[in-house]
């Protein structure tokens, strides 16, 4: 069965830094890998997605993720972050190719600071 | 706006009740995805509607069930309710059928089983 592991349930960085969430997945074939972010009393957002094109990923708002088979990581990047940009993210992983399931990491909350 | 609309926003209700949770999609849109967040499980798959039929099925409780009507509207219907079914349920539409669509989720409809 897929899963994801996202390492870290909070990461605390100063406004302008780098962003680094980490997620591995487990995937027994080549996998749909998306990233959401969570604003508080929001739904989740789509931030990027690999679909087995290109291997670095950008999406909104700046952020980018790299697709490393060998390492079976998907870690999202930004170079630096913006207040705006606390809130909840989460990796997550096509269950197959017929469904639009989704398994979802347990999040990570990212706290910017001034 | 992601434009799926869910209602109620919250719900308070007793244990042992009956309660129902409604789902617009995005029009156009014909799969529907119903995913509970908690804290102690996180965000967990329940069940995934295409144009009306049952497509994949998750960890939902017998004491749950869905369905997808002709105008592709959902209901998540939640009985014989218990404490810790207290959580966040999200509705999500796409367009097709699998991941490769991206799903829009909406803002969530809040449950406190008291």
């Amino acid at each position: 069965a897929q899963s994801v592991t996202q390492l870290g349930s909070h990461v605390s960085v100063s406004e302008g830094a780098l962003v680094l969430l980490r997620c591995n997945y487990s995937s027994s074939v080549p996998p749909y890998l998306f990233w959401y972010v969570q604003y508080p009393n929001q739904g989740l957002q789509l931030l990027l997605k690999y679909t087995s094109a290109a291997t670095l990923v950008k999406g909104i708002n700046g952020f980018e993720a790299e697709f490393k088979k060998s390492e079976t990581s998907f870690h999202l990047t930004k170079p630096s972050a913006h207040m705006s940009d606390a809130a909840e993210y989460f990796c997550a992983v096509s269950d197959n190719g017929n469904t639009g399931k989704l398994i979802f990491g347990q999040g990570t909350t990212l706290q910017v600071k001034p | 706006d992601s434009g799926v609309t869910q209602t109620p926003k919250h719900l308070i209700t007793a244990t042992g009740q009956r309660v129902t949770l409604r789902c617009s999609p995005r029009s156009g849109d014909l799969s529907v995805y119903w995913y509970q967040q908690s804290l102690d499980q996180g965000l967990q798959f329940l069940i995934q509607y295409y144009n009306g039929e049952e497509r994949a099925k998750g960890n939902i409780l017998e004491r749950f069930s869905a369905q997808q009507f002709p105008d592709l509207h959902s209901e998540l219907n939640l009985s014989s309710l218990e404490l810790g079914d207290s959580a966040l349920y999200f509705c999500a539409s796409s367009v097709g059928v699998d991941s490769v669509t991206e799903a829009f989720f909406g803002q969530g409809t809040r449950l406190t089983v008291v």
